[in-house]
């Protein structure tokens, strides 16, 4: 399966400060979505954002979505430290329901 | 919300044996099931789209006759690693979409496999 790049591959902050994750792809797509993973633990479905849709927010996450540069971005405001982990974006192509993943981004939010 | 349970979490086998990984959806029925390997501080890879009632659908490069996929009943789904070799040792992990409306997935929590 094809994927996507992300960037920064590692991103160090400090609590309070906001992150913000960049995620680009190469195919057109049906929807767009962000996932965490912690350390050697399995995924958690954090956001989804459709191809209609250019902005988008649940808490403390804020998901942009910009079909002609064919790119996303996930901004974690006033970071904590629970929030360090492993975060991919993932793709699904129109017709299909499997998910292509990025290489992720590795955050670590120090107190 | 829609849980998915994996085991074992962690699992070390002898070269040439075979290891089965179950993947049960708790609180909803999933006719296809999905399964990942993950290298360290790598992305997911797709390995098998895991069908209820008919053949697993394999993605390119991945032998079928080593990664058995059954997925003998709406809530389960196995992969079998088959004569493990320690090139196979890796972080698997199998997902389900909860709702037909809705295109977020559910994973398990993965399985470390050490073959050694």
């Amino acid at each position: 399966s094809q994927q996507g790049e992300e960037d920064p591959q590692a991103l160090s902050i400090q609590e309070g400060e906001n992150a913000t994750m960049n995620c680009s792809y190469k195919t057109s797509i049906n929807n767009l979505q962000w996932y965490r993973q912690n350390s050697g633990r399995g995924l958690v479905h954090l956001i989804l954002i459709r191809s209609n849709e250019r902005e988008k927010h649940s808490g403390r996450l804020r998901v942009t979505l910009d079909t002609s540069k064919k790119s996303s971005s996930l901004l974690i405001t006033a970071s904590r430290a629970a929030d360090t982990a492993s975060y991919f974006c993932a793709t699904v192509a129109p017709g299909y329901s499997t998910l292509t993943f990025g290489k992720g981004t590795m955050l670590l939010v120090s107190p | 919300g829609a849980v998915v349970s994996q085991h074992p979490s962690r699992v070390i086998c002898k070269s040439g044996t075979s290891v089965k990984i179950e993947c049960r959806s708790l609180d909803f029925q999933a006719t296809t099931m999905f399964w990942y390997r993950q290298f360290p501080k790598q992305s997911l890879m797709l390995m098998a789209t895991s069908n209820e009632g008919s053949k697993a659908t394999y993605e390119q490069g991945v032998e079928k006759d080593k990664f058995l996929i059954n997925h003998a009943s709406l809530t389960l789904s196995t992969l079998t690693v088959t004569s493990a070799h320690p090139e196979d040792s890796s972080f698997y992990i199998c997902s389900a979409r909860p709702s037909q409306a809705y295109y977020g997935y559910t994973f398990g929590s993965g399985t470390r496999l050490t073959v050694v």
